[in-house]
């Protein structure tokens, strides 16, 4: 079975704080995406990455940056967290090719106070 | 600018009460339109992958349609552990990424 894992279920964090949110897939896929999920918006892309060492915006990057050192790694940064970056974060992985169903991890609900 | 668009947003059924969900798409040029399932406080669960009008799959008591405009689930006699949030999303040409919809969520009474 593929399983993407996300280092943490559940975060709380100080406005100001530099935040980690951490993703390993063990699939060797290519592709890996980062998420965030509110009730009423559904899920909005925030960043991708295709390759190590390669990214590319989403729909909403502001106030995010991502890492990929290492192909089944993927990491999410909140540069200096804010209260409206609470929510249900979402890593996904997927293989490069037409049948490119995304495989999800559990989820990571951060709150910031 | 690509939109999914998923009805109705809630709903409620007998266990045994037969049902669609809808999910109408306007983009570019679809590559494929995926559903998922997604339970509280989980990540989604891929169910069906779509490429082509006419198309159809089936999982247990799920059948996924496709037309040039739009999906449908159905849910043929649906038991309370079919509760859940079901989402569509499409991926557009050029585009890796998904674009999803805001998700219907569907409780199955016993």
């Amino acid at each position: 079975d593929v399983k993407v894992t996300q280092s943490s279920r559940y975060l709380v964090k100080r406005t100001g704080e530099k935040v980690f949110l951490e993703c390993v897939q063990d699939m060797d896929h290519e592709n890996m995406f980062w998420y965030r999920q509110d009730p009423g918006l559904g899920l909005r892309l925030i960043y991708f990455s295709y390759d190590v060492k390669m990214k590319e915006k989403g729909d909403i990057p502001e106030g995010y940056s991502v890492s990929r050192e290492k192909k089944e790694r993927f990491s999410l940064i909140l540069e200096s967290a804010s209260t409206n970056q609470t929510s249900m974060y979402l890593c996904a992985s997927s293989f490069r090719g037409p049948s490119d169903e995304a495989f999800f991890g559990q989820g990571t609900r951060l709150t910031v106070v | 600018e690509d939109q999914v668009t998923q009805s109705p947003e809630a709903l409620r059924l007998q266990e045994g009460e037969s049902s669609s969900l809808n999910c109408s798409y306007t983009v570019s040029g679809l590559r494929g339109l995926f559903w998922y399932r997604q339970d509280p406080g989980k990540g989604p669960e891929f169910l069906f992958t779509l490429y082509s009008a006419g198309e159809e799959k089936e999982k247990e008591r799920l059948k996924a349609t496709l037309t040039k405009k739009e999906s449908f689930l159905h849910i043929t006699a649906p038991k309370p552990e079919d509760s859940a949030t079901y989402l569509c999303a499409v991926q557009v040409t050029g585009r890796r990424a998904l674009t999803f919809g805001s998700g219907t969520r569907l409780q199955v009474q016993p």
